[in-house]
């Protein structure tokens, strides 16, 4: 079965630091992968995307990911924090059930000071 | 601008209830999806369609049903059957050339049980 697994499902960093979030894949090909950020009670909103190509991909806001293949891994990065970088984060891959997006259950980031 | 529109943004249902959660969008979209927002569940998807008058289940669509008689309009209705409704909705949409486009999210309806 498709499934996209985000391993983490919180994370400390201080305001200024560098940030990782993992995202690992497990699909026959490699699909279409996303990430997303949501903050409470609000939707989604795309950070970035990777459909083929450079497998290192930037995004708004100073984020990056990188895919690699050979891990099915897919991980978002930001050189330095901020405070308004608190929220939660969705990986997503997309899936058979037409084209709808499957998601990994998010990774709750906290700054602080 | 063009975007997605879920209304309303607090529903509020009782037992045996069903209760009809609106997502319109304006961005001539050839798919829509509903996911469930639960916490520490990710979003998992109730119903999507790819054409008008087409729609297909996704993974959790007992006690949900849905219509597409617009292009522009995909409602969920959240039936009395849907044992524990008492979550998060959101809406989606896109092109089929999803590639260039990507997805757009509404801003979600919060349904809560009383």
């Amino acid at each position: 079965a498709q499934s996209v697994t985000q391993p983490d499902i919180h994370i400390t960093v201080s305001e200024g630091a560098s940030l990782e979030l993992r995202c690992n894949y497990s699909y026959g090909a490699t699909p279409y992968l996303f990430w997303y950020v949501q903050s409470p009670g609000q939707g989604l909103q795309l950070l970035l995307k990777y459909f083929s190509g450079d497998t290192l991909v930037q995004g708004i806001k100073g984020f990056e990911a990188e895919f690699k293949r050979s891990q099915s891994s897919f991980n978002l990065r930001k050189p330095s924090v901020h405070w308004s970088d608190a929220a939660e984060y969705f990986c997503a891959a997309e899936g058979d059930s037409g084209y709808a997006l499957n998601f990994g259950k998010g990774t709750s980031l906290l700054v602080t000071p | 601008d063009g975007g997605i529109t879920q209304s309303p943004k607090y529903l509020f249902r009782k037992e045996g209830q069903n209760v009809t959660l609106s997502c319109e969008q304006n961005l001539n979209h050839d798919a829509m999806y509903w996911y469930r927002q639960d916490p520490g569940q990710g979003l998992r998807l109730i119903y999507y369609s790819q054409i008008v008058n087409d729609f297909q289940k996704g993974d959790i669509a007992e006690g949900y049903s849905v219509s597409r008689e617009k292009k522009e309009s995909f409602p969920l209705t959240v039936t009395s059957a849907q044992k524990n409704p008492t979550a998060f909705y959101l809406c989606a949409s896109t092109f089929r050339d999803r590639a260039n486009y990507g997805y757009t999210f509404g801003s979600g309806t919060r349904l809560t049980v009383v």
